[in-house]
């Protein structure tokens, strides 16, 4: 399976924005990039995926480079509340999803 | 919307017993998979279900059993529960088996199994 790298962890400023990077060398054409988060004690969430182009909605925007090899997940405007773990996953179309979850990037936004 | 729902959320099992870790969902889902979480393993995937009356394993499918008899629900068996099963227990599910690469999973909020 294709595997992504991200930072083990960042820290940022509420009211700022955040980028969180994933590198995916070794991304095929048909994989998507998702991107899920997990709060303390609570299962994880999804937050965005793409293809190709980049992707916005309401809560994050993904920015995904040309040659698909690495990600970014753009976060506006950091609150309190996005302190959580950011999980950057290649969804593989081989019979199934699954999405092979990673350690991700724990996000500390500080007041 | 209750989503993905997960009982109990809490469980203390003795070495050798058996349980069964409930998941339901409201959505309407085709698809809905297990997952378990370790410190500093990520999460793994532990068995998946495309429909009622099929499902597979994933990466971690031993000592777990599962069946999808209706498209709501989706337990998962411990047959002979061991302390390397102390873990956190998430079921997920998403719509759309054509569209599964473009469906998000909907997650439940875990069951914490400790095995003694």
């Amino acid at each position: 399976d294709a595997k992504t790298t991200q930072p083990n962890s960042m820290e940022s400023n509420e009211e700022e924005p955040v980028h969180l990077p994933c590198n995916h060398s070794t991304i095929s054409g048909t994989d998507y990039i998702h991107w899920y988060r997990q709060l303390p004690s609570q299962g994880p969430e999804y937050v965005i995926h793409g293809l190709t182009s980049n992707v916005n909605n309401r809560m994050a925007s993904l920015a995904i480079a040309e040659d698909r090899k690495s990600s970014t997940l753009i976060l506006h405007r950091a609150t309190l509340r996005d302190a959580a773990v950011y999980y950057c996953i290649l969804s593989r179309i081989q019979g199934a999803q699954k999405l092979v979850f990673g350690q991700g990037t724990r996000l500390t936004i500080n007041p | 919307n209750a989503g993905v729902t997960q009982t109990p959320k809490f469980q203390v099992l003795k070495t050798g017993q058996s349980m069964t870790l409930q998941c339901a969902q409201d959505m309407n889902h085709e698809y809905m998979s297990w997952y378990r979480q370790d410190p500093g393993m990520g999460l793994r995937l532990i068995h998946y279900s495309v429909g009622a009356g099929i499902t597979d394993q994933g990466e971690v499918p031993n000592g777990y059993n599962v069946s999808r008899s209706t498209t709501e629900d989706f337990p998962l068996r411990l047959l002979s529960a061991a302390p390397s099963q102390t873990s956190v227990y998430f079921c997920a599910s998403s719509s759309g088996i054509k569209q599964r690469y473009n469906s998000p999973l909907h997650f439940g909020n875990g069951t914490r199994l400790t095995v003694t």
